[in-house]
């Protein structure tokens, strides 16, 4: 059964700095895998999507990398702002392929202190 | 921006009353899913469609039922609300034209006294 778990639960960093939220699986096999932003009391914002055959993902300063034979991705943030504060949750698609389920990490909630 | 539209956005009800929770979508997409999560703890698949009269239950076991009569739209029902029920319901979609990515509404936060 795939079991995904995010470290650290949370994390407190200053402005300006790089930081880096990790995300491991136990089942190689999967199809995608997705990262996610959710601010207190909101639904989830998809931030980037890396598939099986993809090394890594970039969306402005947002990074992403996916190593599927160790099990985990990284999800890089350069030059952390106060509006990064929320959770963020990693997904992996496994188990029959388009059609599988997605399988969440419990999140890491950041705060970037002004 | 996604288009996936939940409500209410906040209920508190009694006991034993019977609640849906409305999910609409406005781009088409196929498969919807329902997800509950409680605060600080991971999302759990409840239930989930891949078109019009198609639902199957999720990985965690839940009470409520739902239905898929029309694309768009993917309601969840609690016929007998309990307190064991007060937590936050998240709706999403997937459509075949959205290279995988899921979108979600903004959650159905549900308090049962």
């Amino acid at each position: 059964k795939q079991e995904v778990t995010q470290i650290p639960a949370a994390l407190s960093v200053p402005e300006g700095e790089n930081l880096v939220l990790n995300c491991s699986f136990t089942d190689s096999a999967i199809y995608n895998l997705q990262w996610f932003r959710q601010d207190p009391g909101k639904g989830l914002t998809s931030l980037l999507l890396i598939q099986s055959s993809q090394r890594e993902q970039t969306s402005g300063r947002l990074n992403a990398s996916l190593d599927k034979s160790s099990g985990r991705s990284t999800l890089y943030i350069a030059a952390s702002q106060p509006g990064d504060s929320a959770t963020y949750l990693c997904a992996v698609r496994s188990g029959g392929g388009s059609q599988g389920n997605l399988i969440f990490g419990k999140g890491t909630k950041l705060s970037v202190k002004p | 921006e996604a288009d996936i539209y939940q409500t209410p956005r906040y209920l508190v009800i009694g006991t034993g009353k019977k609640i849906t929770l409305e999910c609409s979508q406005t781009m088409g997409h196929d498969k919807m899913y329902w997800y509950q999560q409680d605060p600080g703890m991971e999302l759990h698949l409840i239930h989930y469609s891949y078109g019009v009269n198609s639902t199957e239950k999720g990985d965690l076991s839940s009470e409520s039922t739902v239905s898929r009569i029309r694309t768009e739209h993917f309601p969840l029902t609690l016929e007998s609300a309990r307190p064991s029920h007060t937590s936050q319901y998240l709706c999403a979609s997937i459509g075949r034209g959205s290279g995988n990515t899921i979108y979600f509404g903004e959650g159905s936060w549900l308090t049962v006294v």
